[in-house]
């Protein structure tokens, strides 16, 4: 009965490789979203679907890729995967997008991804 | 461009003492909200501020968000070794409809 799942929690794979990282969420949620977190612990939005539509497109190289085959998924595609690459990235959805109120976000339990 | 700065980066504490973190945004914010990241974990949602100078409390922690609402603080009475973790403060990005995270501030408690 988990809110937000990620597949897999540890991904370990060569530069050049191509990945993709899943994700669900079983809340109803209309917005779902990408971030990235360093080593530093900074954590930085990368996509955000709402209702299967990308409006947030940060300036993230075109290697990534966010696909949404429905409300309830959103799967970030990665090519030719670089060091710089390595990082945690956690799926959130939030239940709608709100001009005036920004909605609550609920995060995944991530996915480690290392670059070798 | 926007930029939300939390200070102190690191903190250490004894069981016990207090901890306060202070987040500063370069823009008014319509909300604040705050996030705890346990070690290995992922950010979990706190609360939300929405007034000028609202203040919330949970149990031993008490949320303040700035009169000119570019500024918050968290404060933890008391801390104890369940408060380990990055907190951070987060707040809409100007013209978008996702939220900006701070920097964080990363807590460790010293039993």
């Amino acid at each position: 009965d988990t809110a937000v799942s990620q597949t897999p929690k540890y991904l370990v794979t060569q530069m050049g490789n191509d990945k993709s990282i899943k994700c669900e969420q079983n809340l109803g949620h209309d917005t779902m979203y990408w971030y990235k977190q360093d080593s530093k612990k900074f954590l930085k939005i990368m996509f955000s679907y709402n209702n299967k539509e990308l409006i947030i497109n940060e300036t993230v190289p075109n290697r990534f890729s966010p696909k949404s085959p429905d409300k309830a998924h959103l799967n970030l595609h990665i090519n030719s995967l670089e060091l710089g690459d390595s990082a945690v990235y956690f799926c959130a959805s939030s239940p709608r997008l709100d001009w005036d109120l920004t909605d609550t976000q609920y995060f995944g339990p991530g996915t480690r991804l290392t670059v070798l | 461009g926007q930029q939300v700065m939390q200070i102190p980066q690191y903190q250490h504490v004894q069981e016990g003492e207090d901890f306060t973190t202070y987040c500063n945004s370069s823009t008014t914010l319509s909300n604040i909200q705050w996030y705890k990241q346990r070690p290995g974990g992922h950010p979990v949602f706190l609360i939300q501020l929405v007034k000028s100078g609202e203040v919330k409390k949970q149990k031993r922690l008490t949320f303040q968000f700035g009169e000119a609402k570019k500024n918050s603080s968290l404060h933890i009475t008391a801390t104890q070794t369940t408060d380990v973790g990055t907190y951070f403060c987060a707040g809409p990005e100007t013209g978008a409809n996702n939220l900006f995270f701070g920097t964080g501030t990363r807590l460790t408690v010293i039993p």
